[in-house]
């Protein structure tokens, strides 16, 4: 079964810093890759997703994130971080073939960005 | 934008007591799917439902859980008798499925219900 560990559990930074929160998963066949963020007191949402091509996905809000197959990690990353990205961050993976197509989560990373 | 909505935002409880979290799901979607939180742990899966029936359910899913479609819009999880452990945030979302469920598919989450067991 897939399974997936985020290690940075809680990131503060100031505004403009670069972010880039860690994401590794585990297992051996396809995988579909998801960020989902929840900001205070919303909805939990995707940020961004890979599942074929190229490996450098973008996604809302200057958001991006590469999948590196060899390090079975997909690491999402900002170059200039905001008051308002400060939210709780989750990876999910999904694999196939075998595997559920029910998203796994992280554990979530808390970030919290100083103005 | 259609959203899921959960309701209560907050529901204490003492234990032993039956709980229902009530869900509504985006209007035209077919799969449903409760997950919950432990206060700093992992997201965890729970149940899937699709045409009326559990698709997939995990081992945290025991005889305690049911799941319940009762009308064309409510989504509910019922926990029979509710122990401290319990206490989570419970997460509802659905996704399309219109050709099927798909390993691409985005869930989409509701705001979650925190279950606190006294």
């Amino acid at each position: 079964a897939q399974s997936v560990s985020q290690h940075n559990h809680h990131v503060i930074l100031s505004e403009a810093a670069s972010l880039e929160l860690g994401c590794n998963y585990s297992y051996g066949g396809t995988v579909n890759l998801f960020w989902y963020v929840q900001y205070p007191g919303q909805h939990l949402q995707l940020l961004l997703k890979y599942f074929s091509g190229d490996p450098l996905v973008k996604g809302i809000k200057g958001f991006e994130a590469e999948f590196i197959k060899s390090k079975f990690s997909f690491n999402l990353r900002k170059p200039s971080v905001q008051w308002s990205d400060t939210a709780e961050y989750f990876c999910a993976v999904n694999a196939q073939p075998g595997g559920s197509y029910i998203p796994t989560f992280g554990r979530g990373t808390s970030l919290i960005v100083h103005p | 934008e259609p959203e899921v909505t959960q309701t209560p935002s907050h529901q204490v409880t003492q234990m032993g007591q039956e709980v229902i979290l009530r869900c509504v799901p985006i209007s035209n979607h077919l799969y449903f799917y409760w997950y919950r939180q432990i206060l700093g742990q992992k997201v965890e899966f729970l149940v899937s439902f699709y045409n009326n029936e559990i698709s997939e359910k995990s081992e945290i899913f025991d005889d305690q859980f049911s799941v319940e479609r009762p009308d064309g819009s409510n989504f509910t999880l019922k926990i029979r008798s509710t122990k401290l452990e319990d206490s989570a945030m419970y997460f509802c979302a659905s996704t399309p499925g219109l050709a099927g469920v798909k390993y691409t598919d985005t869930q989409y989450f509701g705001p979650g219900t925190r279950l606190t067991v006294l």
